[in-house]
């Protein structure tokens, strides 16, 4: 499976947009990227996914980049709420692939 | 709405003692997984059942096994349990691959 980079950390204050940035450069066309993220002491939670045009849903955007070598997550407005581990995440979309694998994440720190 | 239900969600065992994790989701999907988190890290995939029958190994399978009971239910046995499984497990579920996962809230197990 082809990897992603993320920052460590990040932090944000409460109301104001932020850019999670996520570089995939081995990405392979049949790729799809996920999104998902982890509250303290919860299992993960899923954000968004797409696979060449730039999503958006009630959680976030997801904007990919036109070469798909990197993309980012939009959290329009950040919430205390939001303040959580951050995982970009690949997956082939070829038959029999069923895995995703997790990194590290960006911790995303939300200051009031 | 109950989702993806873990049990149990905290465990304490000695060293060569005998466990299974229990997970069954109410969504009706056909794949299923179990990943560990240990401290500071992403999650790592142990076992993954794709569909009802069947069970493949990820990417730390060693000292596990896993049974499909059926579309709701899939298990993580521990035959011996070893220090280095200290860890939290997550269960996940999916309708199909490309489809977001969603996981339970997680099983605390450490092994003394």
């Amino acid at each position: 499976d082809a990897k992603t980079t993320q920052p460590n950390s990040m932090e944000s204050n409460e109301e104001e947009p932020v850019h999670l940035p996520c570089n995939h450069s081995t990405i392979s066309g049949t790729d799809y990227i996920h999104w998902y993220r982890q509250l303290p002491s919860q299992g993960p939670e899923y954000v968004i996914h797409g696979l060449t045009s730039n999503v958006n849903n009630r959680m976030a955007s997801l904007a990919i980049a036109e070469d798909r070598k990197s993309s980012t997550l939009i959290l329009h407005r950040a919430t205390l709420r939001d303040a959580a581990v951050y995982y970009c995440i690949l997956e082939s979309s070829g038959a029999g692939s069923y895995q995703l694998t997790f990194g590290k994440g960006t911790k995303l720190s939300v200051i009031p | 709405n109950a989702g993806v239900t873990q049990t149990p969600k905290f465990q304490v065992l000695k060293t060569g003692q005998s466990m299974t994790l229990q997970c069954a989701q109410d969504m009706n999907h056909n794949s299923m997984y179990w990943y560990r988190q240990d401290p500071g890290m992403g999650l790592r995939l142990i076992y993954y059942s794709a569909s009802e029958g069947t069970t493949d190994k990820g990417e730390v399978p060693n000292g596990y096994n896993v049974s499909r009971l059926n579309k709701r239910e899939f298990s993580l046995r521990l035959e011996s349990a070893a220090p280095s499984q200290t860890s939290v497990y997550f269960c996940a579920s999916r309708e199909q691959s490309n489809q977001p996962q969603h996981f339970g809230d997680g099983t605390r197990l450490s092994i003394l």
